[in-house]
């Protein structure tokens, strides 16, 4: 088993739509949660980080991570076909040990 | 600011030839990584350092060769090129468990 699971699509919405994107883990020890985003041929960029447990929100983008489910999820209100990329989760434990450990990645696309 | 540098951006390689990617960062990171990104995959991470002189195998480190004898700069060493080594390798380096990535090297074995 993956100590990162996501579902690698791909995921094709309308534009405007509302996009869920999510990943489960296996160990309990991750503290930080990140999602990055990817477009083709570019390197991964930080979109959200989240410490712990709660919501956190930017925009149209809001993060929210369960720790007692070991399940994170990225949601993208109004979506537009900007948005259209791959989408991967991160996740670290805490304190010095702050090795990454990546989901297989998202591929949303946004139609007009 | 520059970030997390990498070099080249492209590469043709021959069956058996050796190259190095060169990887440097300006932001004081102790954690270094290098990854690879094969077409409609994920990251694969192939080596990591936890800072200078220190440095563990990931999940994929067959074929490669690391160093890091300074906290900026993480090269990647391929010895005897494979053609299953052609893909898309990405340095990163992180702070608190947030990584930042470099642009990417584009490597073709033929």
């Amino acid at each position: 088993q993956k100590e990162v699971e996501q579902d690698p699509g791909p995921l094709s919405v309308p534009e405007g739509a509302i996009v869920s994107l999510n990943c489960t883990y296996s160990n309990s020890a991750f503290q930080y949660f990140m999602w990055y985003r990817q477009y083709s041929r570019k390197g991964p960029e930080l979109l959200m980080y989240t410490y712990s447990s709660g919501n956190k929100e930017d925009g149209r983008f809001t993060a929210q991570v369960d720790k007692s489910s070991k399940y994170i999820s990225l949601f993208i209100r109004d979506s537009q076909p900007s948005d259209s990329a791959t989408y991967l989760c991160a996740m670290s434990r805490s304190g010095n040990t702050g090795k990454l450990i990546f989901g297989q990645g998202t591929t949303l696309q946004v139609k007009p | 600011n520059a970030g997390v540098t990498q070099t080249p951006k492209f590469r043709i390689l021959k069956i058996g030839q050796s190259m190095t990617l060169q990887c440097t960062q300006d932001m004081n990171h102790n954690y270094m990584y290098w990854y690879r990104q094969d077409p409609g995959m994920g990251l694969k991470l192939i080596y990591y350092s936890v800072g200078a002189g220190i440095t563990d195998k990931g999940e994929v480190p067959n074929g490669y060769n690391v160093s890091r004898s300074t906290t900026e700069d993480f090269p990647l060493r391929l010895e005897l090129a494979a053609p299953s080594q052609t893909s898309v390798y990405f340095c990163a380096s992180s702070y608190e468990g947030i990584a930042f990535f470099g642009q990417g090297t584009r490597l073709t074995v033929v």
